[in-house]
C-alpha cells in the first residue's frame, strides 16, 4: 500500500531563515511525488512535482524538492523564508499515476 | 480563464439528512476528483470520475456517491448524514486520471 509520512505537524522557523520540509513515502511502484501547499479556507495549490528524470525539482515562490530513492524521501526547502510563506503544505505520492494520496501536512509558522 | 468551482461554499445539515455538493472543472479538464478532508488532516481521496463513469474509489461508505454529466461537471451525494461527515470537501480537476490536480476552494460542510 502507498502512504506518506509527514515529520512534524508544525514547523516554525524564522523570516529569512532555512525552510526544510520533511517527508517520506512507500509506494510499492515507482512514485509520482507532489507538494501542495494550502491557505486558510482555500483549496490546495500544487508548488512542485516529480515524475521522472531530474531528482531536483523546482517549484513556484522559490520551493525545491529532491526525490532520494534510497532513502524513500523527498524533502521541500526554501532557502530563505517570508512571511508569506505560512500555510499548511502537503505532500503526496502517486503511483504510476494512480490516484493521489496526501500526507496529514505540515502546518509552516514563520516567525519574524 | 474559470478554474474548479464548487458550490455551495458553506453548509449546514442535520443528522440523517442528505446534500448534493457540486463541481465546475477547470476548462479543458475531463476528469474529476473528490476528497474529504477534515479538521486537521490531510484530505482523504473519495472517488474519480472519468467519461462519466467512477473509476477509483478509496476507503469511502456506499453512502458517498456521485455523477459526472456530459458536461464533465460533477455532484456528490452524501446519505444519512453523520456527525463525523463534518469535513471541507474538495473536488479537483484533471486532463485524464494522471494529470496535474486543480483543486477548488472546496465545500464546507457541518453535519449537527
Amino acid at each position: 500500500a502507498q502512504s506518506v509520512t509527514q515529520l512534524g505537524s508544525h514547523v516554525s522557523v524564522s523570516e529569512g531563515a532555512l525552510v526544510l520540509l520533511r517527508c517520506n513515502y512507500s509506494s510499492s511502484v515507482p512514485p509520482y511525488l507532489f507538494w501542495y501547499v494550502q491557505y486558510p479556507n482555500q483549496g490546495l495549490q500544487l508548488l512542485l512535482k516529480y515524475t521522472t528524470g531530474a531528482t531536483l525539482v523546482k517549484g513556484i515562490n522559490g520551493f525545491e524538492a529532491e526525490f532520494k530513492k534510497s532513502e524513500t524521501s523527498f524533502h521541500l526547502t526554501k532557502p530563505s523564508a517570508h512571511m508569506s510563506d505560512a500555510a499548511e503544505y502537503f505532500c503526496a505520492v502517486s503511483p504510476l499515476g494512480d490516484k493521489i494520496i496526501f500526507g496529514k501536512g505540515t502546518r509552516l509558522h514563520i516567525l519574524p | 480563464d474559470a478554474g474548479v468551482t464548487q458550490s455551495p461554499t458553506h453548509l449546514i445539515k442535520t443528522r440523517g439528512q442528505q446534500v448534493t455538493l457540486r463541481c465546475s472543472p477547470k476548462s479543458g479538464h475531463d476528469t474529476v476528483s473528490w476528497y474529504q478532508q477534515a479538521l486537521g488532516q490531510g484530505p482523504q481521496f473519495i472517488f474519480q470520475y472519468y467519461e462519466e463513469e467512477e473509476r477509483q474509489r478509496g476507503n469511502f461508505p456506499d453512502r458517498f456517491s456521485g455523477h459526472q454529466f456530459p458536461n464533465y461537471s460533477s455532484e456528490l451525494n452524501v446519505n444519512a448524514l453523520l456527525l463525523g461527515d463534518s469535513a471541507l470537501y474538495l473536488c479537483a480537476s484533471s486532463l485524464n486520471s494522471a494529470g496535474e490536480l486543480f483543486f477548488g476552494e472546496g465545500s464546507r460542510l457541518t453535519v449537527l
